[in-house]
């Protein structure tokens, strides 16, 4: 268990709709990250948070967006939601960012239909 | 560009059967790079980090080494249960906050 929690687990929507995945960092660490890993693909990543500011932008769609709240605990929203947006979304967090490791959560699989 | 190649993409072994999975990177300076095991659906679980080269890690069965261009996972006599997804990933220099991940190496141990 690394410490990171993610809800829900799974979640089935119809395209068109929006979604928000939340994710909750080990304690202490003010960084969180999204990764978005489809089937059989590698993670790629999406966007991170330090401390409640955007840092590091990735490959994120204008339809995602994320955001930090005061006490770390961070939402993804993924709207107008497509059938290619399928797949495992995971958050991560570290102690600081940068150099630090990144501890995994368990992921939201996410069903579009 | 930067870029993290991983190789093979799959591996079987027999049980017993130690080998090595490559991780190559082209950054313009290395920050860190990492080691995580990935079993399916599930989240990356961390290994190792490395920082400079000629740095080892262990850990069980597990040994991890950088050069300046390529790290290694070395697997000693695997077992079974050592059968998963392995990722590396790289921050550069000059963009700390960004983890560029490989596409893995998928590792099968038969018994």
């Amino acid at each position: 268990d690394s410490g990171v929690t993610q809800t829900p687990k799974h979640l089935i929507t119809a395209t068109g709709q929006r979604v928000t995945l939340r994710c909750s960092p080990r304690s202490g660490d003010l960084s969180v990250y999204w990764y978005q890993q489809s089937l059989d693909q590698g993670l790629q990543f999406l966007i991170q948070y330090y401390n409640g500011e955007e840092r590091a932008k990735g490959n994120i769609l204008e339809r995602f967006s994320a955001q930090q709240f005061p006490d770390l605990h961070s939402e993804l929203n993924l709207s107008s939601l497509e059938l290619g947006d399928s797949a495992l979304y995971f958050c991560a967090s570290s102690q600081r960012g940068g150099s630090n490791e990144q501890f995994f959560g368990p992921g939201t699989r996410l069903t579009v239909l | 560009e930067d870029q993290v190649t991983q190789s093979p993409e799959a591996l079987r072994l027999q049980e017993g059967e130690s080998s090595s999975l490559n991780c190559s990177y082209t950054v313009s300076g290395l920050r860190g790079l990492f080691w995580y095991r990935q079993d399916p659906g599930k989240g990356p679980e961390f290994l190792f980090t490395l920082y400079s080269a000629g740095e080892e890690k262990e850990k069980e069965r597990l040994k991890a080494t950088l050069t300046k261009k390529e790290s290694f996972l070395h697997i000693t006599a695997p077992k079974p249960e050592d059968s998963a997804t392995y990722l590396c990933a790289v921050i550069p220099l000059y963009n700390f906050n960004k983890f560029y991940f490989g596409s893995g190496t998928k590792l099968n141990v038969k018994p």
